[in-house]
């Protein structure tokens, strides 16, 4: 168990639809990293925050935003859902932030778009 | 062309065998090299961190880089039927906020 944790595990939805992906970052890390992993894509990099703010960014579409509260989790919003967002989302959490820094992941949000 | 390139796979070795997976690369500003494991219906797990060039070994896994060559490996030693998974292999330039690239992952099923 890495001591991330993310909820829910599976999530059906429609398209067009909204929702928010949760993830509690392992204790005392204050980095959160979110990915989305696909069998044509593989793991691609969407968002990092660090402490509450924006840190880095990747590939991610402008309908998706994610935020991290004070309390350090973190929340990965997908809005006007399309089939091809069908993947696995995936939160990760380091100590601090770095280059050097190895990253712990949870066990993923299965995302169905219909 | 692809910052990560990893052998698609899937990958089926009779359990004892020496199994060798490799990773090349483009970018040569990475500086830090991992593999991670992931079993079915699980995040993906640090298996072995390797910073520049060089071997490193842990039991019966070994991590190599050569950035000459921009080429990275990683050994099993005796592989188990526990070994079965997806290894991904992963890398970022150094920077505290540089992104984690990872290749797209290979299968290994080790056969009892």
């Amino acid at each position: 168990d890495s001591g991330v944790t993310q909820t829910p595990k599976h999530l059906i939805t429609a398209t067009g639809q909204r929702v928010t992906l949760r993830c509690s970052p392992r204790s005392g890390d204050l980095s959160v990293y979110w990915y989305q992993q696909s069998l044509d894509q593989g793991l691609q990099f969407l968002i990092q925050y660090y402490n509450g703010e924006e840190r880095a960014k990747g590939n991610i579409l402008e309908r998706f935003s994610a935020q991290q509260f004070p309390d350090l989790h973190s929340e990965l919003n997908l809005s006007s859902l399309e089939l091809g967002d069908s993947a696995l989302y995936f939160c990760a959490s380091s100590p601090r932030q770095g280059a050097n820094e190895k990253l712990f992941f949870g066990s993923g949000t299965q995302l169905s778009v219909l | 062309q692809k910052e990560v390139e990893q052998d698609p796979g899937p990958l089926s070795v009779p359990e004892g065998a020496i199994v060798s997976l490799n990773c090349t690369y483009s970018n040569s500003a990475f500086q830090y090299f991992m593999w991670y494991r992931q079993y079915s219906r699980k995040g993906p797990e640090l298996l072995m961190y390797t910073y520049s060039s060089g071997n490193k070994e842990d039991g019966r896994f070994t991590a190599q880089v050569d950035k000459s060559s921009k080429y990275i490996s990683l050994f099993i030693r005796d592989s188990q039927p526990s070994d079965s998974a997806t290894y991904l292999c992963a890398m970022r330039r150094a920077g505290a906020n540089s992104k984690l690239t990872f290749g797209k992952g290979i299968t290994l099923s080790v056969r009892p």
